[in-house]
């Protein structure tokens, strides 16, 4: 199994603020790489496909970046509505796996 | 717009058969792409389960495999999902999947609603 691991697991931070999350595979993965955009109660989104690739609808200050087994979702300015939680999701190998989740919180 | 629908009992006895299904609507599954599902225990992270393609192939976790059935029946345009021998830990909200398959890359969208799944006697 291709393992995920995504830092931090939860990051405390202010409107306007630029955020980064990592996003770590256990082998090389190409591009293979998805973001999804989680809040209580409601399915996962999707942001990002193909590491780098905006999902149409997604505000422009998301955006993803990366290949091979790193890669990073950053937020250019954090909006109230962007607290979530974040998961990355690997598709290079079918046993599809996904990170642990980063919780993002207003500070 | 494709949208997805789950159904199915949201209580489920010890060593019983989880059985859910997915309605379709705004594509017809037998003209194409990959559909299945995803799991999520309360407050945890996500777990694929298995996919299965319009023709009726289909890909599982190998963690639960032995206990998983994905079908779909196109004359309904829905797809199931069946999990046999349950415990508490099977206890989740499933999600139905479209898995689009872009440039060769694969990746969830849309997601249905999601349905709670209790395991309890």
């Amino acid at each position: 199994d291709i393992q995920m691991t995504q830092s931090p697991s939860s990051l405390s931070a202010s409107v306007g603020d630029r955020v980064t999350i990592t996003c770590r595979t256990s082998e090389r993965i190409s591009s293979y790489l998805n973001w999804y955009q989680q809040k209580p109660g409601k399915a996962p989104k999707l942001l990002i496909y193909a590491a780098s690739s905006l999902q149409s609808g997604v505000p422009s200050r998301f955006s993803g970046s990366g290949s091979g087994t790193d890669f990073t979702l950053t937020i250019s300015s954090l909006q109230p509505e962007d607290f979530a939680t974040y998961y990355c999701q690997q598709s290079y190998s079918i046993l599809w796996t996904f990170g642990q989740g980063t919780k993002m919180e207003i500070k | 717009q494709v949208q997805l629908q789950e159904s199915g009992p949201g209580l489920v006895k010890p060593s019983e058969t989880l059985s859910l299904t997915c309605a379709v609507s705004g594509y017809s599954i037998s003209s194409g792409y990959y559909w299945g599902w995803i799991r999520q225990p309360p407050g945890k992270g996500l777990e694929w389960i298995g996919t299965i393609f319009h023709s009726g192939s289909t890909f599982y976790n190998p963690s639960l495999k032995s206990r998983v059935t994905i079908s779909v029946d196109t004359s309904k345009n829905q797809f199931s999902l069946n999990l046999s021998s349950v415990t508490a830990a099977d206890t989740a909200v499933y999600y139905c999947v479209r898995e689009f398959r872009g440039a060769g890359v694969p990746w969830f969208d849309p997601w249905g609603q999601g349905t709670l799944v209790t395991v309890s006697s």
